[in-house]
């Protein structure tokens, strides 16, 4: 498809397990970003990537969150030993150049924790 | 951190009323942005605004870039019912920070 893509689409996992939540981005985007919205709430920073340019992890809650790109394309965000807290849903964004602050975005993994 | 403060946090009209709604940073942004998210999607980008001073519309919204480059505002004129939604601003620091800080929304109910 032409748009942001996010796998899955919900996800529904027990406290303590780790899960991976992938997002295929819009082809030629150098820019990719990860943000986390709880229910009513606005979107947190988690995660960014630009080209080849070290990633900026400012936003990661803790070390349990980790996410790579490869290939300058697909990303994965990884929690490990979820917590309850960690329920949310989990956007993605590309941007054809990081400094225009132009976002697509994708629908999103709804993540519970039970 | 960077924070930005939206308000209001609701809003409730009249079809036809005009809406304003603002943003304010604690801190210097180069690029102001404007978002808006419908249920189930992701946030959609309407208005990007590079320059302070700038004002630009979109159809029937307009925002402007403040001059002091820590605030931003939008403005839908003539609301229709396809106006709801959760409209936020987001601001990046600009050089070589990407980090994009959204507000925590303006949630918009339009009434036929």
């Amino acid at each position: 498809g032409a748009g942001v893509s996010q796998s899955p689409s919900n996800k529904v996992t027990e406290k303590g397990k780790d899960v991976e939540l992938r997002c295929d981005p819009i082809s030629g985007h150098t820019a990719l970003y990860w943000y986390r919205q709880s229910l009513g709430q606005g979107l947190e920073f988690l995660i960014y990537f630009q080209g080849n340019s070290a990633p900026d992890k400012s936003g990661l809650p803790s070390d349990r969150f980790s996410a790579e790109r490869t290939g300058g394309s697909v990303s994965t965000l990884t929690i490990q030993r979820t917590q309850q807290e960690d329920s949310a849903v989990y956007l993605c964004a590309s941007s054809l150049a990081a400094g225009t602050g132009e976002l697509f975005f994708g629908e999103g993994s709804r993540l519970t924790v039970l | 951190g960077q924070q930005l403060n939206q308000s209001p946090q609701s809003m409730f009209i009249q079809e036809g009323e005009d809406v304003s709604m603002n943003c304010t940073s604690s801190s210097i942004f180069n690029t102001w942005l404007w978002y808006k998210q419908e249920p189930g999607e992701g946030p959609v980008l309407l208005i990007a605004l590079y320059k302070a001073g700038e004002l630009t519309s979109n159809g029937r919204l307009t925002a402007q870039f403040g001059i002091t480059r820590k605030d931003s505002f939008l403005n839908i004129s003539a609301s229709i019912p396809s106006d709801v939604g959760i409209y936020f601003c987001a601001g990046q620091p600009g050089g070589s920070n990407y980090k994009l800080t959204f507000g925590k929304g303006t949630l918009l109910t339009v009434n036929p």
